[in-house]
């Protein structure tokens, strides 16, 4: 079977650093990604890895182990707008189709 | 076009009715996804379209729900029958390719049945 897991909800402070995580279990595997979405709105794309490692790109950065069926997405110098939720995406290599896990809503708090 | 496009925006109708949603993808673009999302929750994967050919429709929930893509552009989903379950955003997506490029989304179409 496919699954992707992430926590649920998360509560950080602005200014502050926040590790999201996600696991996955998916009948192949061309690519992880994170998606933000704020509410009531579609979801933007953030960052996408397929090797194993490190990806920054500004506050964010996005990690990958492909042994371990593990991403995390880091947020760096919070700030009140990066209140939203956060999709791990990953694409599978049979059929080419990017299943999303149900998301992590992140408060973000003065 | 410069983005997905999706209409119509809103859609309220009664259980029981028909209704056709349609996405117009970034041009060029020759992967083409339908998700739905229902208040709160994540995105569930319906069906995707390699220009006009759909290789997995694993997530239609039901035969009431089909789609099509012609002359791979525009998409149309359509919900015969409609219940009350149905309601909820339907997302499209569109990338470069379906095993490369990440996913551009259209702004949703918001669908309620009474």
């Amino acid at each position: 079977g496919q699954n992707i897991d992430q926590p649920t909800e998360m509560t950080a402070t602005e200014g502050a650093i926040v590790q999201i995580n996600c696991t996955y279990q998916t009948s192949g595997f061309n690519g992880l990604f994170w998606y933000q979405q704020h509410a009531g709105e579609a979801p933007t794309f953030l960052s996408y890895n397929v090797l194993d490692g490190l990806e920054e790109k500004g506050r964010f950065s996005s990690f990958l182990s492909r042994s371990k069926g593990y991403s995390y997405l880091l947020l760096k110098e919070l700030q009140m707008k990066d209140s939203a939720s956060y999709l791990c995406a990953v694409r599978g290599n049979g059929g080419f189709k990017t299943i999303f896990g149900a998301g992590t809503r992140l408060f973000v708090k003065a | 076009g410069a983005g997905v496009s999706q209409s119509p925006s809103n859609k309220v109708t009664e259980k029981g009715k028909d209704v056709e949603l349609r996405c117009d993808p970034i041009s060029g673009h020759t992967a083409l996804y339908w998700y739905r999302q229902s208040l709160g929750q994540g995105l569930e994967f319906l069906i995707y379209f390699q220009g006009n050919s759909a290789p997995d429709k694993s997530g239609l929930p039901s035969d009431r729900f089909s789609a099509e893509r012609t002359g791979g552009s525009v998409s149309t989903l359509t919900i015969q029958r409609t219940q009350q379950e149905d309601s909820a955003v339907y997302l499209c997506a569109s990338s470069l390719e379906a095993h490369t490029g990440e996913l551009f989304f259209g702004e949703g179409s918001r669908l309620t049945v009474l």
